[in-house]
């Protein structure tokens, strides 16, 4: 048990819908980063949160925005969901940013979305 | 950018073989460079981790060295078994100011008795 955890686990949804991902890091860590695993394009990372501010962003759609709250936990919002966007996303988290590249994320179990 | 290439999958062996899996990178700066490990249904676990060159991660009888001459950390262990069968992921993690890591392909193990 990494001490990430994400919720739900599982989600099933309809084209054109919107939904709602959510983590809660490991106590104390203050980053926040999100994944994507789909069977095309591998693990890609979507976007990251420290400490409540956007650090960095990678191949997110516009269509996909997160937030990191005061009390650290994340959400990942997914809109205009389309057949492509079905995948497992991953949540991870780190201690913060001082120790750089060297930092060791520690990743949830995934909220696998299916969208029919 | 950075980038991480990962041998093509699936490797099949038998119980206490020998296990390699390359990895070779990419990247600007001084990456720090991973291994990962998903088991059917989890998430990611790690495994080991080197962050610097000449460093050797190990972890349950694995081991990698972080060789920055031919940018690579291939994955061995002596002696593998059949709960070692999982997705391997190599990775390296942003040097550029976030830390978002940038992973291979994966390779599929599957050890047989």
């Amino acid at each position: 048990d990494s001490g990430v955890t994400q919720t739900p686990k599982h989600l099933i949804t309809a084209t054109g819908q919107r939904v709602t991902l959510r983590c809660s890091p490991r106590s104390g860590d203050l980053s926040v980063y999100w994944y994507q695993q789909s069977l095309d394009q591998g693990l890609q990372f979507l976007i990251q949160y420290y400490n409540g501010e956007e650090r960095a962003k990678g191949n997110i759609l516009e269509r996909f925005s997160a937030q990191q709250f005061p009390d650290l936990h994340s959400e990942l919002n997914l809109s205009s969901l389309e057949l492509g966007d079905s995948a497992l996303y991953f949540c991870a988290s780190s201690v913060g940013l001082a120790g750089g590249p060297r930092e060791t994320q520690y990743f949830g179990p995934g909220t696998r979305l299916l969208v029919l | 950018g950075n980038s991480v290439t990962q041998m093509e999958g699936p490797v099949t062996l038998s119980e206490e073989a020998f296990l390699t899996i390359n990895c070779t990178y990419t990247a600007t700066g001084y990456p720090s460079l991973f291994w990962y490990v998903q088991y059917p249904g989890e998430g990611l676990q790690l495994l080991l981790k080197a962050t610097k060159a000449d460093d050797k991660g190990s972890n349950k009888g694995f081991e990698a060295t972080y060789r920055k001459e031919t940018t690579s950390f291939h994955l061995e262990k002596g002696s593998v078994q059949v709960s070692d069968s999982a997705v391997y992921f190599c990775a390296l993690s942003d040097t550029g100011g976030g830390n978002k890591l940038t992973f291979g392909t994966g390779t599929q193990l599957k050890v047989e008795l």
